[in-house]
């Protein structure tokens, strides 16, 4: 079946640093994956997406890196702030404007000071 | 504007209980979706509608029930609560096809 999911459960980073946090997915079917970042007493809040037939794509302080071979997706967040301290989800969604967006189980980053 | 309204935000009920979660957003969006998160855990997908009029199964369907009362309006109820249910509940909207999903603020549930 298909599954979303992510190597390390959680990541602490010093701030300043660049952070990586990764993701495996199962579903070479899926058309877009996504990153979602969830504050702790909140909703999540996409942050960026990338379709699959990109291998990078940025934005402001992030960039998603999509490996197709391995399945690998990974967001990289540069110069990592307080403000970052969340749980990080990536999500994946198939081709059909009605398919479902299916989560994985996330990562917490926490940032040293 | 708003966005995602969920109501209630904390609740407790009894085992065997039922109640209706409540969903509304004001913007235009066509497709809402129904997610539970447990403590530690990813957010399942319990039940979506693509648009006004359909609702289809997720992840995680059994025990519930949803209704699209309208375009803004998607709720979801349990029939008879279970403390499997126990959990934080985010309903969510985004146009058709988007991966750009909003979210409400979420309701606690706790089935004791």
């Amino acid at each position: 079946g298909e599954s979303v999911g992510l190597h390390l459960p959680t990541l602490s980073v010093q701030e300043g640093d660049n952070s990586i946090i990764n993701c495996a997915y199962s579903n070479s079917a899926s058309d877009y994956f996504i990153w979602y970042k969830q504050e702790s007493g909140k909703g999540p809040q996409f942050i960026i997406d990338i379709r699959s037939n990109m291998d990078k794509r940025q934005g402001q302080r992030v960039t998603v890196l999509l490996n197709k071979t391995v399945k690998h997706l990974s967001l990289q967040i540069a110069a990592t702030q307080p403000g970052d301290s969340a749980v990080y989800f990536c999500a994946e969604r198939g081709k059909s404007s009605a398919s479902k967006i299916i989560f994985g189980s996330g990562t917490r980053l926490s940032i040293r000071p | 504007n708003a966005g995602v309204t969920q109501t209630p935000k904390f609740q407790v009920l009894k085992t065997g209980q039922s109640m209706t979660l409540q969903c509304a957003q004001d913007m235009n969006h066509n497709s809402m979706y129904w997610y539970r998160q447990d403590p530690g855990m990813g957010l399942r997908l319990i039940y979506y509608s693509a648009s006004e009029g359909t609702t289809d199964k997720g992840e995680v369907p059994n025990g519930y029930n949803v209704s699209r009362l309208n375009k803004r309006e998607f709720s979801l109820r349990l029939e008879s609560a279970a403390p499997s249910q126990t959990s934080v509940y985010f309903c969510a909207s985004s146009d058709p096809g988007a991966e750009k999903l909003f979210f409400g603020s979420g309701t606690q549930l706790s089935v004791l």
